[in-house]
């Protein structure tokens, strides 16, 4: 099915640094998600996004909905070593299935 | 946030043997999905449940291979059946809000040799 483009696919940063991420779509939508998935964990839902141009915030993390609504950034700041895992973006149209992106794998060095 | 139980947490299987994961959503939920993750990969929707008909399925996932049930609103199971290696995968049960959140459970991490 059809997949959204995340990147980077893979980070190491180090410990206190902010990092950024984004994903891009070729399609419009009008629901952007930000999940955080631990390994052996299910994804988590971090952020909810309903309308073009808003920005959000969830303690460290700040996402913001693209004005062209086909894409979505997500920033965390000032890192530290439990945000390690993986990113997945997530965009809805109305009522049609979610679609997920591939993923930002997030590696912190203490 | 959405209450997503999922049963079995991980399960090591036989080829050729069949598996029931059972999950429990709160009653907010209003559409019930089932995901695969294969190892290092994103999510692929496998089916939408419908209460009390016969689920909506992907391209590439049939019936026969996944049956679903979902009798009433907060309650659904996936059978993978016939099982091979190529099934080991991790299976999740998602709850989606009126709003469009969608939360998922902790996922049935299965292992077949």
């Amino acid at each position: 099915g059809q997949q959204l483009n995340q990147s980077p696919q893979s980070m190491f940063i180090q410990e206190g640094e902010d990092v950024s991420m984004n994903c891009t779509s070729s399609s419009i939508f009008n629901t952007w998600l930000w999940y955080k998935q631990d390994p052996g964990e299910g994804p988590v839902l971090l952020i909810a996004l309903y309308k073009a141009g808003e920005l959000t915030s969830n303690g460290r993390l700040t996402a913001q909905f693209g004005t062209t609504r086909k894409d979505s950034f997500l920033n965390i700041s000032a890192s530290i070593p439990s945000d390690v895992g993986i990113y997945f973006c997530a965009g809805l149209l109305g009522y049609q299935k979610v679609t997920f992106g591939i993923g930002t794998k997030l590696q912190v060095i203490p | 946030s959405a209450v997503i139980s999922q049963k079995p947490s991980r399960d090591i299987c036989q080829r050729g043997t069949s598996l029931t994961i059972q999950c429990q959503v709160d009653s907010q939920v209003t559409m019930m999905f089932w995901y695969r993750q294969q190892p290092g990969q994103s999510l692929t929707l496998i089916a939408t449940a419908n209460q009390g008909s016969e689920a909506t399925y992907e391209s590439g996932f049939v019936i026969d291979k996944f049956p679903i049930s979902r009798p009433n609103l907060t309650f659904s199971t996936l059978t993978v059946s016939n099982m091979s290696p190529e099934d080991s995968s991790i299976y999740l049960c998602t709850g989606q809000y009126g709003t469009g959140e969608l939360f998922f459970g902790e996922g049935s991490r299965l292992t077949v040799l």
